[in-house]
C-alpha cells in the first residue's frame, strides 16, 4: 500500500519569501502525484499535478513541483509568497492502475506573515 | 475539469436528528463519488466510495447504517448522516473522479455539519 508523508505540518513564512513544502511518499509501484490547496471553509482544489513526462509541474500561480523518484519526493516550492497564499496544503499520492482512490498526506498549513 | 457543487455549505442540528448532504457533479456524468471527512487540523478520512446504481462501498469503521449514502444518478450523491451526536460534527467533502487521462479529482466545496 502507498502511503504519503508531509514533513511539516506548520510552516511560517514572510510575503515575499520562497518556501517549500515537503512531500515524500512510499510506493512498490509507479505513481500519480498531485499537490491540492484548500482555503478555510472550502473543498479542496487540485494546485499540479505529476503523470508523466518532465519531472518539473507549475501551476499557474507560480508554484512548481518536482518528482525526484530516487528521493520519492514531491516537494512544493514558490520562490515569492503572498498573503493570499496562506491555505492548508494536500499532497496526493494515486497508484497506476490497480486502486484509483488517492491516498492523501496529513497536510502542511502555510502561514505567510505580512 | 469538472464542477462540483456541494449543500448546504453550513448545517446546525439538534442531536437525533438526520441531515443529508448533497453532491452534484454539474458538467461530468460521475459514476463514482467520494465521500470524505476532515477533523481539525487533520488530513481527509475517505469514508466512503459511492457508486452510481449500486451499494456505496464503505472504508473500515465507518458505520454505514448511520452514513447512509445514496447514488441514484450519474449527477447525484447524497450522504444522510442519521441520529446525528456531537461528536459527528465535522467538515464532509464530496469528491468526483475526472475520467479520461486527466486522472485527477475534484472536491466539493465542503460541508460543515455541527451537531447540538
Amino acid at each position: 500500500a502507498q502511503s504519503v508523508t508531509q514533513l511539516d505540518s506548520q510552516v511560517p513564512v514572510f510575503e515575499e519569501a520562497p518556501v517549500e513544502l515537503r512531500c515524500n511518499y512510499s510506493s512498490s509501484v509507479s505513481v500519480y502525484l498531485f499537490w491540492y490547496v484548500q482555503y478555510p471553509n472550502q473543498g479542496l482544489q487540485l494546485l499540479l499535478k505529476y503523470l508523466s513526462g518532465s519531472t518539473l509541474v507549475e501551476s499557474i500561480n507560480g508554484f512548481e513541483a518536482e518528482f525526484n523518484k530516487s528521493q520519492t519526493s514531491f516537494h512544493l516550492r514558490k520562490p515569492s509568497v503572498h498573503i493570499s497564499d496562506t491555505a492548508e496544503y494536500f499532497c496526493a499520492v494515486r497508484l497506476l492502475g490497480g486502486s484509483y482512490i488517492p491516498t492523501f498526506g496529513r497536510g502542511t498549513s502555510l502561514i505567510v506573515h505580512p | 475539469g469538472a464542477v462540483v457543487s456541494q449543500h448546504p455549505s453550513r448545517v446546525i442540528c439538534k442531536s437525533g436528528t438526520s441531515v443529508k448532504i448533497e453532491c452534484r457533479s454539474l458538467d461530468f456524468q460521475a459514476t463514482t463519488m467520494f465521500w470524505y471527512r476532515q477533523f481539525p487540523k487533520k488530513s481527509l478520512m475517505l469514508m466512503a466510495t459511492s457508486n452510481e446504481g449500486s451499494k456505496a462501498t464503505y472504508e473500515q469503521g465507518v458505520e454505514k447504517d448511520k452514513f447512509l449514502i445514496n447514488h441514484a444518478s450519474l449527477t447525484l450523491s447524497t450522504l444522510t448522516v442519521t441520529s446525528a451526536h456531537p461528536e459527528d460534527s465535522s467538515f464532509y467533502i464530496c469528491s468526483v473522479r475526472e475520467g479520461g487521462a486527466n486522472y485527477g479529482y475534484t472536491f466539493g466545496s465542503g460541508t460543515r455539519l455541527t451537531v447540538v
